[in-house]
Parts: structure tokens; C-alpha cells; sequence
């Protein structure tokens, strides 16, 4: 199957700080998705990204998806204390639908006061 | 307000008995699905459904057993065959089957737990 390797898998970093995080995978995929998981709680969704390249922004949060399709990033400007979850990302391999979709292992943010 | 309504939000197992976690949405999706998710690990596929009264095994469906008489509504049982089920549980739709660029939507979640 689809293997993804999201890291780092936790960070610990300072208010106001730029947090960047990446999933890479062993093959190609047509669609990354950006999740959130708070405590507790579901999973929302942050940033779909669909094209090679594509640079997609919503609020301080900016994604990419990788020139070569197998790899995604997520970057967070100036960081507050809601920021503070799980963050995962989904790859999705075409024709594969949402059944055919695969997450990473989470990256755990936490924000030192 | 449209969504996805998981209930309960905690649930308690004795050995040997099956549990029904309860999975409804009105966002008039046609495709429901049930992930499981363990601590530090990702998200990982036990049952799909795409349409009324059809459903496909996911990469971890043993021990594990759905239905899906209406559109609205896509119920998991954890049998007693499912010798290790404490985890969290979650339900998750989308608006086509086996669409490409597809989204899911997820509930908020049922914790299960062995006594």
C-alpha cells in the first residue's frame, strides 16, 4: 500500500514562532490534504491542494504541494496558542476516490507560553 | 446545521460483548466511512460504504461490522471477535463515491474503551 512519512512528529516551539512541517511518500499522488485534530475531536480540514505546485493559502497557514507529486508541506506563520493540535496530512492517488486516500502519522504542535 | 454526528462520545466494552457506534449525517453525502485511530498513529480505513445498502472492507476490517440501510446513517459494531478495540472511532463522508480530489468531512469522534 501507500506509505507516508510525515515529520517532524512533534514540535515544541515559542509563541509567535513559524512552524513548518512536510509529508513526503514512496509514490505519487494526485491530491494532498491538510487536516487539524484537536483534543479529543474530529479532524478538520485545513488546505486541499491539487495541482504540482500549487501554493494554497488560508489565513497564516500556507501549503504546497511538491513539484515532483510526493511530497506536501505545511507552514504556519506566527503561531498562537490555538494552534495547538495534531496535524495531519492525506494523500490521495488517482482514480482512488476518498476510500483511496492515506494519512500520515500526525505532527504534534505544542506552543510554549 | 449540516454535519456529522457521532454518538456516543464515550463507550465501554465488556469482553466478549459487540458495541454499535452510531455515525449520522444530513449533508446528503453519498460515501460514509469509519476510521480507526491509535495513539500516535495515523488514520486507518475499517469499512466504506458509497451507496445505500453497499459497503467495501477497508485495510483493517477483521473483527468489525457495518450497515448501511439509509443514506443518512452508516452504524459500526465492534464485535467480541475484535480482541483489541480500545481506540478512538471516527466517522468521516464525502459528497461522491470514488471521485477524484474528493474531501472527507469528519465527526467528532466515539472514545472506546475495555473495562
Amino acid at each position: 500500500g501507500q506509505q507516508l512519512n510525515q515529520s517532524p512528529q512533534s514540535m515544541f516551539i515559542q509563541e509567535g514562532e513559524d512552524v513548518s512541517m512536510n509529508c513526503t511518500s514512496s509514490s505519487i499522488f494526485n491530491t494532498w490534504l491538510w487536516y487539524k485534530q484537536d483534543p479529543g475531536e474530529g479532524p478538520v480540514l485545513l488546505i486541499a491542494l491539487y495541482k504540482a505546485g500549487e501554493l494554497t493559502s488560508n489565513g497564516r497557514l500556507t501549503a504546497q504541494f511538491g513539484i515532483t507529486r510526493k511530497d506536501s508541506f505545511l507552514n504556519i506563520s506566527a503561531s498562537i496558542p490555538s494552534d495547538v493540535g495534531i496535524y495531519f496530512c492525506a494523500g490521495q492517488y488517482s482514480g482512488g476516490g476518498a476510500d483511496g486516500l492515506t494519512f500520515g502519522k500526525g505532527t504534534h504542535l505544542i506552543i510554549q507560553p | 446545521d449540516g454535519g456529522i454526528t457521532q454518538s456516543p462520545k464515550y463507550l465501554f466494552r465488556k469482553e466478549g460483548q459487540n458495541v454499535t457506534l452510531s455515525c449520522e449525517q444530513n449533508l446528503n453525502h453519498d460515501a460514509m466511512y469509519w476510521y480507526r485511530q491509535d495513539p500516535g498513529q495515523g488514520l486507518r480505513l475499517i469499512y466504506y460504504s458509497q451507496i445505500v445498502n453497499d459497503f467495501q472492507k477497508g485495510d483493517i476490517a477483521e473483527g468489525y461490522s457495518v450497515s448501511r440501510e439509509k443514506k443518512e446513517s452508516f452504524p459500526l459494531t465492534v464485535t467480541s471477535a475484535q480482541k483489541n478495540p480500545t481506540a478512538f472511532y471516527l466517522c468521516a463522508s464525502s459528497i461522491k463515491r470514488r471521485l477524484t480530489n474528493e474531501k472527507l468531512f469528519f465527526g467528532s469522534g466515539t472514545q472506546l474503551s475495555v473495562l
